[in-house]
């Protein structure tokens, strides 16, 4: 059984960082395509970044672009996202979902609050 | 990046009758280079992460009701519930994922009469 589990959410205030992960198996993970999707609170879905099997590719939508920082250890199953400088419009829950373009699993989430 | 735009925003049935949502983008969704268009529909159930129902315009994923289909090309896509039932419930969302950014539309409610 596919499973995604994100972690690393919190209250964080406005400038700082965080790092999300999420801990994926029940499948080869070093196979698939990722992904970090985000939903602010009653809004709907915005996809944040995406990152190849080997890492070597790696996009982000542009309100993220050199503030947020996709990653993954395929030997330790897991996917990453490194936020920084993070604004008050980064408050949303956090979902890791899996492969390219079809997204098929989806993680429970993990909510990021930036606030002061 | 691609705009999706879907029509209603808000949508009320009664259980049995069906059900229709209309998702359009900017720009065509169509991949010359496999043929393929890429447009996918999510539901999310309340207090769930959405869930995959049909993916390149109208392939059902694994276990989703034929209930569901999903019809359309270029830039012009439905997603048709045949008889709603209760547990339908939720926002529907399209996605485009022929361009990066992908983006999804503003999402479509769901409730039950």
């Amino acid at each position: 059984e596919v499973q995604l589990v994100e972690s690393g959410g919190g209250l964080v205030q406005p400038g700082g960082s965080l790092r999300l992960s999420c801990a994926a198996s029940g499948f080869t993970f070093s196979n698939y395509w990722m992904n970090w999707v985000r939903q602010a609170p009653g809004k709907g879905l915005e996809w944040v970044a995406n990152i190849k099997p080997d890492g070597s590719e790696k996009n982000y939508v542009d309100s993220v672009k050199g503030r947020f920082t996709i990653s993954r250890d395929n030997a330790k199953n897991s996917l990453y996202l490194q936020m920084n400088s993070l604004r008050a419009e980064d408050t949303a829950v956090y979902y890791c979902a899996r492969d390219g373009r079809v997204l098929p699993y989806w993680g429970q989430g993990t909510l990021v609050t930036v606030s002061s | 990046d691609i705009v999706m735009t879907q029509t209603p925003l808000s949508l009320s049935v009664t259980p049995g009758q069906p059900a229709s949502i209309s998702c359009r983008s900017s720009q065509s969704l169509l991949l010359h280079s496999d043929g393929k268009t890429y447009l996918d529909w999510y539901l999310q159930k309340p207090g769930q992460p959405p869930q995959l129902l049909i993916y390149e315009v109208s392939n059902r994923f694994s276990g989703v009701p034929d209930r569901f289909s999903g019809s359309g090309s270029g830039t012009d896509f439905t997603l048709k519930i045949s008889r709603v039932e209760a547990e339908d419930v939720g926002v529907y969302y399209c996605l485009q994922t022929i361009q990066l950014p992908w983006t999804f539309g503003q999402g479509t409610k769901v409730e039950i009469k």
